[in-house]
């Protein structure tokens, strides 16, 4: 059965202190691999596509990582802004995108 | 307007209420989707258009009934609504269905039944 786990569920961290959010996933054939940010009451929005092990993108204080079972997404340095809920998603043999339940991330100034 | 809009941005209705959510998207994409996302679970995907036709419909209560007038407009008509379908009501659109093109959302309807 095609799944994706996220982890951890929340973390909290303070201003300035780096780590990494986890994507696992199982399926059929990897077609790509996205990452959106969701901010409270506002709909996910875009980060990145991954779609082959190996691969990696950047974007600000942001770095997506992808092997043949889990990406990462680091983030360095982070501010209270970048605080939000991280959703990774996959497609499914039929293109229909098989979501993780996020990982809340708290930035404390 | 840019991107993907959505209206209203919250909703409270009885159980023997009828309402709309509306959809736009100003990108030009083919294809078009409708979420259900609820607290700490992931995005349950309910139906999906690709130029202006139903080609997903995940098992989804007939209480919810999707309308597709064209490739730039999504409805989901509500009746009869349980209150554990409060949630958040996302739409989406992308540039061809059954591909990895990148989804693209609205804002969401926030759905409380009463």
């Amino acid at each position: 059965e095609d799944q994706v786990t996220q982890s951890p569920e929340a973390l909290r961290l303070q201003e300035g202190e780096s780590s990494s959010l986890n994507c696992s996933y199982t399926v059929s054939g990897l077609r790509g691999l996205f990452w959106y940010r969701q901010d409270p009451g506002k709909g996910p929005e875009f980060l990145f596509t991954l779609y082959s092990a190996g691969e990696e993108k950047e974007k600000e204080r942001l770095k997506a990582t992808l092997t043949k079972k889990e990406s990462f997404l680091h983030i360095t340095a982070p501010k209270p802004e970048d605080s939000a809920t991280y959703l990774c998603a996959v497609p499914d043999s039929n293109y229909q995108l098989i979501w993780g339940a996020g990982t809340k991330l708290i930035i404390k100034p | 307007e840019t991107g993907v809009t959505q209206t209203p941005r919250h909703l409270v209705m009885g159980m023997t209420n009828k309402k709309s959510l509306k959809c736009e998207q100003h990108l030009g994409h083919n294809a078009m989707y409708w979420y259900k996302q609820s607290a700490k679970k992931p995005l349950e995907l309910m139906f999906v258009y690709s130029l202006e036709e139903r080609v997903e419909n995940n098992s989804v209560p007939s209480r919810f009934s999707p309308e597709c007038p064209n490739s730039s407009h999504l409805f989901l008509h509500l009746h009869t609504l349980q209150p554990e379908d409060s949630a958040l009501y996302l739409c989406a659109s992308s540039q061809d269905w059954s591909s990895t093109d990148t989804q693209y959302f609205g804002p969401g309807t926030r759905l409380t039944v009463l």
